[in-house]
């Protein structure tokens, strides 16, 4: 069974910063590219960044270029999204996705971990 | 990169049909077939539906139907139900980025 868990989320202050992780089992991690997609409080859905199943080529919203870097760790089946210079509306729930498909649509989520960025 | 526009929220009867457009330019869902449509239920993980525009993953009711003309990509749901309640988001890539793009998303309600 797949799975994908979100951790790393909590309270942190405006320019703080914050290491997301997403722990992935049941499936062949390093075959496949990965996505976080945030979703603001009574908002929509935000692609946020992705990368390809070796870690060599990133993507990333403009919203966070320059701010958030995306990684894997093929080894242990992870990947991460390290935060900085967060602000007010970086607020959301993270979730992590594996991407399939040259259009890399998202066919398994996690259950998402929230964000809180406020004094 | 703007979210594709979909009608803020459709209601529909059980045993109805509704569709959910989607509308964009050549430079996403007019320009390739990588439009996808997630189902998100208040407190849950959005849920793939259907990908490649018209296709459904294994699981997926086939009550579920995409399609596309044009610009604009169309989601279809017929025999209503009561689950069918949710929000529903398309997303497509986009080359004007080179990334990926979400609609704004349509709270469908099963009245």
């Amino acid at each position: 069974e797949v799975q994908l868990v979100e951790s790393g989320g909590g309270l942190v202050q405006p320019g703080g910063s914050l290491r997301l992780s997403c722990g992935a089992s049941g499936f062949t991690f390093r075959t496949y590219s990965m996505h976080w997609v945030r979703q603001a409080p009574g908002k929509g859905l935000e692609y946020v960044s992705a990368i390809n199943d070796n870690g060599g080529s990133t993507y990333y919203a403009s919203s966070v270029k320059g701010r958030f870097t995306i990684s894997r760790d093929n080894s242990r089946n992870t990947l991460y999204l390290q935060m900085g210079g967060l602000k007010t509306e970086d607020m959301a729930v993270y979730y992590c996705a594996r991407g399939v498909g040259s259009g890399s649509y998202l066919d398994y989520w996690g259950q998402g971990t929230l964000v809180i960025v406020s004094s | 990169q703007s979210a594709l526009p979909q009608p803020a929220s459709l209601s529909g009867s059980p045993g109805q049909s509704i569709t959910i457009s989607c509308t964009g330019t050549s430079f996403d869902v007019g320009g390739y077939n990588f439009v996808s449509w997630y189902q998100q239920h208040p407190g849950k993980a959005p849920k793939l539906i259907i990908y490649d525009v018209s296709k459904r993953p294994s699981g997926v009711s086939n009550r579920f139907s995409g399609s596309k003309s044009g610009n604009t990509a169309s989601l279809t749901i017929s025999g209503l139900q009561a689950e069918d309640e949710a929000d529903y988001y398309c997303s497509s890539y986009t080359s004007s980025t080179t990334f990926w793009v979400f609609g704004g998303g349509t709270k469908l309600t099963v009245l």
